[in-house]
């Protein structure tokens, strides 16, 4: 069973570009959750989705940031028109219920460098 | 005020020694809670839940007084293994499994 993918590892974009990136749950988890962890800070989270729904965007800048979790494929973390402070890892982790003491297992992380 | 508090650290202990991390959080409406690890540019993992009864598992102690919102992590016998960043995270009710994280204690356990 494998575990939380995420790609690509790493993103290099000029300011301006797009960046996307992608998370696949571990099989038979219909929750995803994003965090975004810049240099030297903790880990914030970003949205929370269930297949086809965001259930908590709360943590979502307001402009540029966008997330999706379709029924078929992975959930993709979209930003548009990157600036220098996007620069950040970007974790995906997943959860097979929204129960609080579940355990979220955590991919690998995307590393957005944007130069 | 931070939701999660910790002090960063680093924490420089010979092998063998113990150390303790503490960690409080701001919300009364706290429900689960957890201790992280997270090494150098790795994903975090979890180490272990916190209950307020306590619990143990081999070296690691966690501690959880909810009266005075304080979580505590005590380890044992301390690796060169064991440096990382500890990470302190808390749920709320009605936040599903959305994880609020304390900044992390860095560890660094030297010969």
């Amino acid at each position: 069973n494998a575990g939380v993918m995420q790609n690509p590892r790493h993103l290099v974009r000029r300011r301006g570009q797009e960046a996307r990136l992608r998370c696949s749950p571990m099989k038979g988890h219909s929750h995803v959750y994003w965090y975004r962890q810049l240099p030297e800070e903790g880990l914030k989270f970003m949205v929370y989705l269930q297949k086809e729904n965001i259930i908590d965007e709360s943590g979502m800048p307001k402009e540029r940031f966008s997330a999706e979790f379709p029924k078929e494929g992975p959930s993709i973390l979209r930003i548009q028109q990157v600036v220098r402070g996007d620069s950040a890892a970007y974790f995906c982790a997943s959860s097979p219920s929204r129960a609080m003491n579940t355990e979220a297992f955590f991919g690998q992380g995307t590393r957005l460098t944007v130069v | 005020r931070k939701e999660v508090e910790q002090d960063p650290g680093p924490f420089n202990v010979p092998e063998g020694a113990t150390v303790a991390f503490n960690c409080t959080y701001s919300n009364s409406a706290s429900q689960s809670f957890f201790w992280y690890r997270q090494d150098c540019r790795k994903e975090p993992k979890l180490l272990m839940s916190v209950y307020s009864s306590g619990n143990e598992d081999g070296r690691f102690t966690a501690q959880l007084n909810r009266a005075s919102q304080y979580i505590s992590l005590l380890i044992r016998d301390s690796k060169l293994s064991d440096s990382a960043t500890y990470l302190c995270v808390v749920t709320y009710t009605g936040g599903g499994n959305k994880l609020t994280f304390g900044t992390g204690t860095q560890l660094k356990v030297e010969l």
